[in-house]
Protein backbone atom coordinates (compact mmCIF):
# COMPACT_ATOMS: atom_id res chain seq x y z
CA UNK A 1 0.00 0.00 0.00
CA UNK A 2 1.06 3.87 0.24
CA UNK A 3 3.28 5.34 2.36
CA UNK A 4 3.75 9.08 2.93
CA UNK A 5 6.38 10.40 4.54
CA UNK A 6 6.17 13.85 6.31
CA UNK A 7 8.79 16.24 7.34
CA UNK A 8 9.57 18.62 9.61
CA UNK A 9 7.91 16.91 12.38
CA UNK A 10 7.79 20.88 14.44
CA UNK A 11 8.78 23.33 12.22
CA UNK A 12 8.88 26.87 14.46
CA UNK A 13 9.36 30.45 11.56
CA UNK A 14 9.23 34.28 12.48
CA UNK A 15 6.10 36.04 11.36
CA UNK A 16 6.31 37.29 7.72
CA UNK A 17 8.70 34.40 6.74
CA UNK A 18 7.82 31.23 4.74
CA UNK A 19 7.43 28.41 5.67
CA UNK A 20 8.08 24.72 3.50
CA UNK A 21 7.15 21.25 4.29
CA UNK A 22 7.63 18.35 2.13
CA UNK A 23 6.28 14.90 1.47
CA UNK A 24 7.22 11.73 -0.32
CA UNK A 25 4.73 9.10 -1.69
CA UNK A 26 5.66 5.13 -2.30
CA UNK A 27 2.63 4.19 -4.72
CA UNK A 28 3.76 5.71 -8.29
CA UNK A 29 -0.51 4.76 -9.19
CA UNK A 30 -1.28 7.87 -6.52
CA UNK A 31 -2.55 10.66 -8.42
CA UNK A 32 -3.90 13.49 -6.33
CA UNK A 33 -2.00 15.06 -3.43
CA UNK A 34 -4.20 17.00 -0.98
CA UNK A 35 -3.06 18.87 2.24
CA UNK A 36 -4.72 19.83 5.03
CA UNK A 37 -4.79 22.21 8.27
CA UNK A 38 -5.86 20.98 11.59
CA UNK A 39 -6.69 23.23 14.74
CA UNK A 40 -6.17 21.68 18.01
CA UNK A 41 -9.45 19.58 18.40
CA UNK A 42 -10.74 20.42 15.22
CA UNK A 43 -11.32 18.69 11.76
CA UNK A 44 -8.89 18.92 9.07
CA UNK A 45 -9.43 21.64 6.74
CA UNK A 46 -8.20 21.22 3.45
CA UNK A 47 -5.97 24.38 2.10
CA UNK A 48 -4.79 23.05 -1.14
CA UNK A 49 -4.43 20.08 -3.57
CA UNK A 50 -2.63 19.13 -6.86
CA UNK A 51 -2.90 16.51 -9.52
CA UNK A 52 -0.41 15.16 -10.81
CA UNK A 53 -1.11 16.21 -14.16
CA UNK A 54 0.25 19.75 -12.47
CA UNK A 55 3.73 20.43 -11.39
CA UNK A 56 2.86 23.26 -9.48
CA UNK A 57 -0.53 24.75 -8.09
CA UNK A 58 -0.75 28.28 -6.74
CA UNK A 59 -3.28 30.02 -3.80
CA UNK A 60 -2.59 33.31 -2.67
CA UNK A 61 0.01 32.48 -0.33
CA UNK A 62 0.08 28.65 -0.38
CA UNK A 63 1.11 27.03 -3.00
CA UNK A 64 2.21 23.25 -4.00
CA UNK A 65 4.86 21.59 -5.69
CA UNK A 66 4.64 18.27 -7.21
CA UNK A 67 7.60 16.02 -8.58
CA UNK A 68 6.06 12.62 -10.02
CA UNK A 69 9.50 11.51 -10.92
CA UNK A 70 10.53 11.46 -7.85
CA UNK A 71 7.41 11.23 -6.02
CA UNK A 72 7.88 14.18 -3.77
CA UNK A 73 5.71 17.34 -3.07
CA UNK A 74 6.13 19.75 -0.89
CA UNK A 75 3.86 23.23 0.66
CA UNK A 76 5.28 26.29 0.54
CA UNK A 77 3.52 29.34 3.16
CA UNK A 78 4.76 32.79 2.12
CA UNK A 79 4.50 35.68 4.80
CA UNK A 80 3.04 33.12 7.38
CA UNK A 81 0.72 34.80 10.00
CA UNK A 82 0.26 33.94 14.16
CA UNK A 83 -3.40 32.09 12.35
CA UNK A 84 -1.26 30.15 10.07
CA UNK A 85 0.19 28.46 13.25
CA UNK A 86 -1.63 24.86 13.16
CA UNK A 87 -1.03 20.85 12.22
CA UNK A 88 -0.47 20.66 8.37
CA UNK A 89 -0.98 16.83 6.74
CA UNK A 90 -0.36 16.34 3.31
CA UNK A 91 -1.90 13.02 1.86
CA UNK A 92 -2.18 10.81 -1.39
CA UNK A 93 -4.37 8.55 -3.01
CA UNK A 94 -5.99 7.69 -6.22
CA UNK A 95 -9.23 8.48 -8.31
CA UNK A 96 -10.28 5.01 -8.71
CA UNK A 97 -13.90 4.02 -8.47
CA UNK A 98 -13.00 0.50 -7.21
CA UNK A 99 -10.08 -1.03 -5.23
CA UNK A 100 -9.24 0.99 -2.90
CA UNK A 101 -10.06 3.89 -4.89
CA UNK A 102 -10.12 7.61 -2.97
CA UNK A 103 -8.48 6.06 0.17
CA UNK A 104 -6.63 8.61 1.56
CA UNK A 105 -2.91 8.25 3.14
CA UNK A 106 -1.66 10.98 5.87
CA UNK A 107 1.30 11.88 6.40
CA UNK A 108 2.88 12.18 9.98
CA UNK A 109 2.13 16.16 10.60
CA UNK A 110 4.09 18.94 10.97
CA UNK A 111 3.67 21.17 13.78
CA UNK A 112 3.89 24.66 12.48
CA UNK A 113 4.30 27.67 14.60
CA UNK A 114 4.35 31.16 13.56
CA UNK A 115 5.86 33.32 16.10
CA UNK A 116 5.95 37.50 16.57
CA UNK B 1 -21.84 23.73 0.39
CA UNK B 2 -19.91 20.28 1.31
CA UNK B 3 -20.69 20.22 4.98
CA UNK B 4 -20.54 17.28 7.06
CA UNK B 5 -21.25 16.81 10.32
CA UNK B 6 -20.74 14.15 13.39
CA UNK B 7 -22.78 13.26 16.11
CA UNK B 8 -22.18 13.37 19.11
CA UNK B 9 -18.88 15.73 19.21
CA UNK B 10 -17.93 14.35 22.26
CA UNK B 11 -18.70 11.24 24.06
CA UNK B 12 -18.19 9.43 27.63
CA UNK B 13 -18.69 5.98 28.53
CA UNK B 14 -18.17 3.18 30.98
CA UNK B 15 -16.00 -0.01 29.71
CA UNK B 16 -17.80 -2.92 28.30
CA UNK B 17 -20.33 -0.55 26.79
CA UNK B 18 -21.25 0.24 22.84
CA UNK B 19 -21.19 3.57 21.28
CA UNK B 20 -22.91 4.65 18.19
CA UNK B 21 -21.05 7.61 16.37
CA UNK B 22 -23.28 9.39 13.29
CA UNK B 23 -21.59 10.85 10.17
CA UNK B 24 -23.75 12.94 7.77
CA UNK B 25 -23.60 15.00 4.48
CA UNK B 26 -25.70 17.55 5.30
CA UNK B 27 -25.48 19.24 1.69
CA UNK B 28 -24.88 15.91 -0.65
CA UNK B 29 -24.95 12.50 -1.17
CA UNK B 30 -21.91 10.55 -0.37
CA UNK B 31 -22.29 6.97 -1.62
CA UNK B 32 -18.85 7.03 0.09
CA UNK B 33 -17.36 7.69 3.44
CA UNK B 34 -14.67 6.76 5.50
CA UNK B 35 -13.95 6.53 9.29
CA UNK B 36 -10.50 7.24 10.60
CA UNK B 37 -9.37 7.60 13.64
CA UNK B 38 -6.63 9.65 15.56
CA UNK B 39 -4.78 9.71 18.70
CA UNK B 40 -3.07 12.70 20.11
CA UNK B 41 -0.97 14.13 18.32
CA UNK B 42 -0.63 11.58 15.36
CA UNK B 43 -1.79 11.78 12.41
CA UNK B 44 -5.11 10.08 11.08
CA UNK B 45 -5.07 6.30 10.42
CA UNK B 46 -8.08 5.17 7.90
CA UNK B 47 -10.02 2.62 9.95
CA UNK B 48 -12.58 1.14 6.92
CA UNK B 49 -14.47 2.79 4.14
CA UNK B 50 -18.27 2.93 3.90
CA UNK B 51 -19.98 1.98 0.76
CA UNK B 52 -24.03 3.07 0.53
CA UNK B 53 -25.87 -0.16 0.29
CA UNK B 54 -23.12 -2.51 0.68
CA UNK B 55 -20.26 -3.58 3.56
CA UNK B 56 -17.61 -1.41 4.70
CA UNK B 57 -14.10 -2.10 3.53
CA UNK B 58 -11.83 -2.61 6.52
CA UNK B 59 -8.27 -2.08 6.95
CA UNK B 60 -5.67 -4.27 8.12
CA UNK B 61 -5.72 -4.71 11.79
CA UNK B 62 -9.27 -3.37 12.19
CA UNK B 63 -11.47 -5.61 13.75
CA UNK B 64 -14.85 -5.24 11.93
CA UNK B 65 -16.78 -7.12 14.63
CA UNK B 66 -15.62 -4.73 16.65
CA UNK B 67 -16.04 -1.70 14.70
CA UNK B 68 -19.49 -1.86 13.14
CA UNK B 69 -20.25 0.42 10.27
CA UNK B 70 -23.63 0.85 8.34
CA UNK B 71 -24.02 3.31 5.45
CA UNK B 72 -28.06 2.93 5.03
CA UNK B 73 -28.41 6.10 3.22
CA UNK B 74 -26.56 8.52 1.03
CA UNK B 75 -26.39 10.64 3.80
CA UNK B 76 -25.37 9.02 6.63
CA UNK B 77 -22.89 6.21 7.96
CA UNK B 78 -22.54 5.08 11.55
CA UNK B 79 -20.08 3.53 13.31
CA UNK B 80 -20.73 1.76 16.51
CA UNK B 81 -17.78 1.12 18.66
CA UNK B 82 -18.64 -2.48 20.43
CA UNK B 83 -18.18 -3.56 24.01
CA UNK B 84 -15.57 -0.59 24.02
CA UNK B 85 -12.54 -0.71 25.81
CA UNK B 86 -10.12 2.41 27.45
CA UNK B 87 -7.45 1.90 24.54
CA UNK B 88 -10.51 2.72 22.16
CA UNK B 89 -10.13 6.28 23.40
CA UNK B 90 -9.81 8.65 20.45
CA UNK B 91 -10.61 11.06 18.29
CA UNK B 92 -13.07 9.57 15.98
CA UNK B 93 -13.59 11.54 12.33
CA UNK B 94 -15.44 10.77 9.83
CA UNK B 95 -15.27 12.56 6.04
CA UNK B 96 -17.55 11.83 3.20
CA UNK B 97 -16.19 11.66 -0.69
CA UNK B 98 -18.27 14.44 -3.03
CA UNK B 99 -18.30 12.93 -6.21
CA UNK B 100 -16.83 15.54 -8.73
CA UNK B 101 -17.83 13.94 -11.83
CA UNK B 102 -15.91 12.11 -14.87
CA UNK B 103 -13.52 15.46 -15.54
CA UNK B 104 -12.90 16.66 -11.62
CA UNK B 105 -11.60 15.46 -8.38
CA UNK B 106 -13.82 13.55 -6.13
CA UNK B 107 -12.73 15.84 -2.70
CA UNK B 108 -13.41 14.11 1.16
CA UNK B 109 -14.97 16.75 3.46
CA UNK B 110 -14.68 16.06 7.16
CA UNK B 111 -16.64 15.99 9.69
CA UNK B 112 -15.95 18.04 13.04
CA UNK B 113 -14.92 14.50 14.86
CA UNK B 114 -15.96 12.74 17.74
CA UNK B 115 -13.94 12.50 20.94
CA UNK B 116 -14.42 8.68 22.78
CA UNK B 117 -13.36 8.15 26.24
CA UNK B 118 -13.99 5.36 27.58
CA UNK B 119 -13.70 5.04 31.70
Amino acid sequence: GENVEQHPSTLSVQEGDSAVIKCTYSDSASNYFPWYKQELGKRPQLIIDIRSNVGEKKDQRIAVTLNKTAKHFSLHITETQPEDSAVYFCAASWDGVTGGGNKLTFGTGTQLKVEL
Amino acid sequence: GAVVSQHPSWVICKSGTSVKIECRSLDFQATTMFWYRQFPKQSLMLMATSNEGSKATYEQGVEKDKFLINHASLTLSTLTVTSAHPEDSSFYICSALMDAGVFGTDTQYFGPGTRLTVL
